[in-house]
């Protein structure tokens, strides 16, 4: 009955290794989210679709990047990892109308 | 500017109410949230309330808003062994439903 998917939930990779992360929901919202979240600390936004467009936090470094290729799945790529990338990356949907936010499982990333 | 600020830590026995407080800056925020995350999982949505209410009761959960002080808590009532967790506060903001989160106040119930 899981809503929000996210795979892997744990994931390694090398210092400057691209790596994806990927998120699928069958809710059918327009709206995903990807927020970061490091130790101890407050999940951030990083950026979101709405539908196909992209919108991008000021604060994002360009290292991130996502796509959406259709209503279901959005990935998030990071292109060359760095040591403070390591976090947990959670992945959120919503509808343009609602207040409701539904946040999958999360993805921990570990940088080596 | 946005922010959402909580205490770090409670502790509360079992049995007891736990009252988790939040502030937050943004006085244009239309909902505020609860949500909740135990250890290695997401957020589990537990309640919200609109900016028009000042209360908001949900089984063992109540919400307190003030908006005058811009102050949200979150009491449970008979707290259980399985309310440990972190919970965090979070305001709406922006036009597309940003979520502002404050850092979590970890529960911890003991015996």
């Amino acid at each position: 009955d899981a809503m929000v998917i996210q795979n892997p939930r744990y994931q390694v990779t090398q210092f400057g290794k691209p790596v994806t992360l990927s998120c699928s929901q069958t809710l059918n919202h327009n709206v995903m989210y990807w927020y970061q979240q490091k130790s101890s600390q407050a999940p951030k936004l990083l950026f979101h679709y709405y539908d196909k467009d992209f919108n991008n936090e000021a604060d994002t470094p360009d290292n991130f990047q996502s796509r959406r290729p259709n209503t279901s799945f959005c990935f998030l790529d990071i292109r060359s990892p760095g040591l403070g990338d390591a976090a947990m990356y959670l992945c959120a949907t919503g509808t343009g109308s609602s207040y409701e936010q539904y946040f999958g499982p999360g993805t921990r990333l570990t940088v080596t | 500017g946005e922010d959402v600020e909580q205490s770090l830590f409670l502790s509360v026995r079992e049995g007891d109410s736990s009252v988790i407080n939040c502030t937050y800056t943004d006085s244009s925020s239309t909902y505020l949230y609860w949500y909740k995350q135990e250890p290695g999982a997401g957020l589990q949505l537990l309640t919200y309330i609109f900016s028009n209410m000042d209360m908001k009761q949900d089984q063992r959960l109540t919400v307190l808003l003030n908006k005058k002080d811009k102050h949200l808590s979150l009491r449970i009532a008979d707290t259980q062994t399985g309310d440990s967790a972190i919970y965090f506060c979070a305001e709406m903001a922006g036009g597309y439903n940003k979520l502002i989160f404050g850092a979590g106040t970890r529960l911890a119930v003991h015996p």
